[in-house]
């Protein structure tokens, strides 16, 4: 079946530094991409997608590239926010519906 | 916009008892609305999977008789929660699907805090 893997956390980091964080998945035919952040205490939201092969998704700073060659869609920032401390999790799209990864804590110290 | 409501967002039963759960797609139609549980620091896990008018489909491991879910219309869907058990304490997600040719992305509620004492 389809899966998701992600790293694992918690993860870090001082503000401003460079975040990836990695996520690799295994799926049969061409699912879509999605990074998730669960902010304490709160739901799901989506922070951004792609849904083909060399497709890039952005928001608030944070991009993803759909790489099938190593079935590949880390996620990075160029300059991390102590307001982005949450929960990231990757995710694809298939028939069911979504398969998470495990969740990334990410935490950004002042 | 596309936002997911949930009520309640916490709640507190006796052992016993039955909790119901209400998520509502407030500004579109939902033809699927799917139901996870997530336990601390831990993935979501999909639990069932429901569309308008039809019966739910329950992951395995799911007691169906349990977990009660009715998708009665296009913007609603319940998930009541039947002789809760200490063991039931979790957080619930809904999510729902807009009826579009891809599968797309699922929009999600905030969660409700389910709590058995």
């Amino acid at each position: 079946g389809n899966s998701v893997t992600q790293m694992e956390g918690p993860v870090t980091l001082s503000e401003e530094a460079f975040l990836t964080i990695n996520c690799t998945y295994t799926a049969t035919g061409y699912p879509s991409l999605f990074w998730y952040v669960q902010y304490p205490g709160e739901g799901l939201q989506l922070l951004l997608k792609a849904t083909k092969a060399d497709d890039k998704g952005s928001n608030k700073g944070f991009e993803a590239t759909y790489r099938k060659e190593t079935t590949s869609f880390h996620l990075e920032k160029g300059s991390v926010q102590v307001s982005d401390s949450a929960v990231y999790f990757c995710a694809l799209s298939d028939l069911r519906g979504l398969t998470f990864g495990k969740g990334t804590h990410l935490i950004i110290q002042p | 916009g596309a936002v997911v409501s949930q009520h309640p967002s916490r709640v507190i039963c006796k052992s016993g008892t039955s909790v119901k759960i209400e998520c509502r797609s407030l500004d579109f139609q939902a033809t699927t609305m799917f139901w996870y549980r997530q336990f601390p620091k831990q993935s979501l896990m999909l639990m069932a999977t429901s569309n308008e008018g039809s019966k739910a489909t329950y992951e395995q491991g799911v007691e169906k008789d349990k977990f009660l879910i009715n998708h009665a219309s296009l913007t609603l869907s319940t998930l009541t929660v039947t002789s809760a058990h200490p063991e039931d304490s979790s957080f619930y997600i809904c999510s729902a699907r807009k009826p579009t040719l891809n599968q797309g992305e699922q929009y999600f509620g905030p969660g409700t805090r389910l709590t058995v004492t």
